[in-house]
């Protein structure tokens, strides 16, 4: 049982680019969620699903977009990377009431 | 606006019980979470508490009073391994699609 996987680990964008953050999790949970954690920030909520075919924002969404094709998967898409994107990305999903992370990746933007 | 405080750092030796506190003024609430995250790896859940009381998993045990906006971890008999950063989370609406984070305690235990 894998529970949550992200990948890549690490990403170094130039400012523009655009990429996709993948999110699997094998767990059969409807809720899916995107987090970004920056230093002394806590984590913050930037899009979430509570199954296929429905995702709605959370409180930094700009600059992101997510699709939930499947009830696997939840890949997280920045459209034109920006500095202030630099961050570290958790996937999470959640059947109950604790929530299941993944390992993260780590996002730099120059 | 929402808030969540808890200290940002605390300090403890092996064997001691340290607490943890976490104060919040939020739009709604449905309940408490604690997680622990080790070196900015995957935070792990720990406990919630949606009713007022104690709520105790080995260890560790989690309080609410929801009268005082208020609640705390508790780590007891602690250990290196504990030495961690320690997040409250409230949970915002009853569907649980909206969870706000504190900015976290990082605890360090020594021997």
């Amino acid at each position: 049982n894998a529970g949550v996987t992200q990948t890549p680990k690490f990403q170094v964008l130039k400012t523009g680019q655009s990429m996709t953050l993948q999110c699997a999790q094998d767990m059969n949970h409807e809720y899916m969620s995107w987090y970004r954690q920056d230093p002394g920030m806590g984590l913050r909520l930037i899009h979430y699903s509570v199954g296929a075919g429905i995702t709605d924002q959370g409180e930094v969404p700009n600059g992101y977009n997510v699709s939930r094709s499947t009830t696997e998967d939840f890949p997280l898409r920045l459209l034109s990377a920006a500095p202030s994107q630099t961050s570290v990305y958790f996937c999470a999903s959640r059947r109950g009431f604790g929530y299941t992370f993944g390992s993260g990746t780590r996002l730099t933007v120059v | 606006g929402q808030s969540l405080e808890q200290p940002s750092e605390v300090t403890a030796v092996e064997g001691a019980i340290v607490q943890i506190n976490c104060t919040y003024q939020t739009s709604g609430f449905y309940g408490l979470s604690w997680y622990q995250q080790h070196d900015g790896g995957a935070p792990t859940f720990l406990s919630y508490n949606g009713l007022d009381g104690l709520e105790e998993t080995g260890r560790f045990s989690s309080f609410l009073s929801r009268s005082d906006s208020y609640g705390y971890l508790l780590l007891q008999e602690l250990q290196m391994k504990d030495s961690a950063s320690y997040f409250c989370a409230v949970r915002l609406n009853q569907a649980g699609t909206a969870l706000i984070f504190g900015k976290g305690t990082t605890l360090s235990v020594s021997s």
